[in-house]
């Protein structure tokens, strides 16, 4: 059981560049989410999708648009990279609003 | 002021030692705790989840909540280096979407 997967784990990118990060669950839950993390910040929600079919923005949308490819898959892009989005990305899923799971991380660095 | 406030440490402790990690929170409309302990360079790992007041243990470790202080506590027994990581409180309403609220994180180091 490999529960939430993200790839990739590192990426670095230039400036104005576009990528996509991908995020996989297996565990039949409906609600994902992407969070970015950064040092003194803690996590901040970036999206989230409560069921399949929607999604909504987060505390600091800005610059990302995502997908909710089917009930499996939420993907995160952006569109123009920015140094200011060089983070620790984290995919994370729960059945609805109880304890979340989350992936080991994709680590971003816009130069 | 956040919806979460957790002491973002660091706190360092002799191995054997009893570790305390609090939070707290302003939103009296929280129904589920939890704890996860995050590794360097991993992803956060959900330790301990709880539902209303009281204490559950599991193992060397034990959660407490105290709903009328909102005040959360993970307690650590026996600390050892493994358990050296960061920890995140974490709650939700329990209703809706977007309502899981996470603290900063304190970073623990069990020295050997």
């Amino acid at each position: 059981n490999a529960g939430v997967t993200q790839t990739p784990k590192f990426q670095v990118l230039k400036t104005g560049q576009s990528m996509t990060l991908q995020c996989a669950q297996d565990m039949n839950h409906n609600s994902m989410y992407w969070y970015r993390q950064d040092p003194g910040m803690g996590l901040r929600l970036i999206y989230y999708s409560a069921s399949e079919g929607t999604t909504d923005k987060g505390e600091v949308p800005n610059g990302y648009n995502v997908s909710r490819l089917n009930k499996r898959e939420f993907s995160l892009r952006l569109e123009s990279a920015a140094p200011s989005q060089t983070s620790v990305y984290f995919c994370a899923s729960s059945i609805w609003n109880t304890e979340a799971f989350f992936g080991q991380g994709t680590r971003l660095t816009v130069v | 002021q956040k919806e979460v406030e957790q002491d973002p440490g660091p706190l360092s402790v002799p191995e054997g030692a009893i570790v305390s990690l609090n939070c707290t929170y302003s939103n009296s409309a929280f129904q589920y705790f939890m704890w996860y302990r995050q590794y360097s360079r991993k992803g956060p790992e959900l330790l301990m989840y709880t539902y209303s007041s009281g204490n559950k243990e599991d193992g060397r470790f034990t959660a407490q909540v105290d709903k009328s202080s909102k005040y959360i506590s993970l307690f650590i027994r026996d600390s050892q280096p493994s358990d050296s990581a960061t920890y995140l409180c974490a709650m939700t309403l329990g209703t809706g979407a977007n309502n899981l609220f996470f603290g900063t994180g304190t970073r623990l180091t069990v020295i050997p």
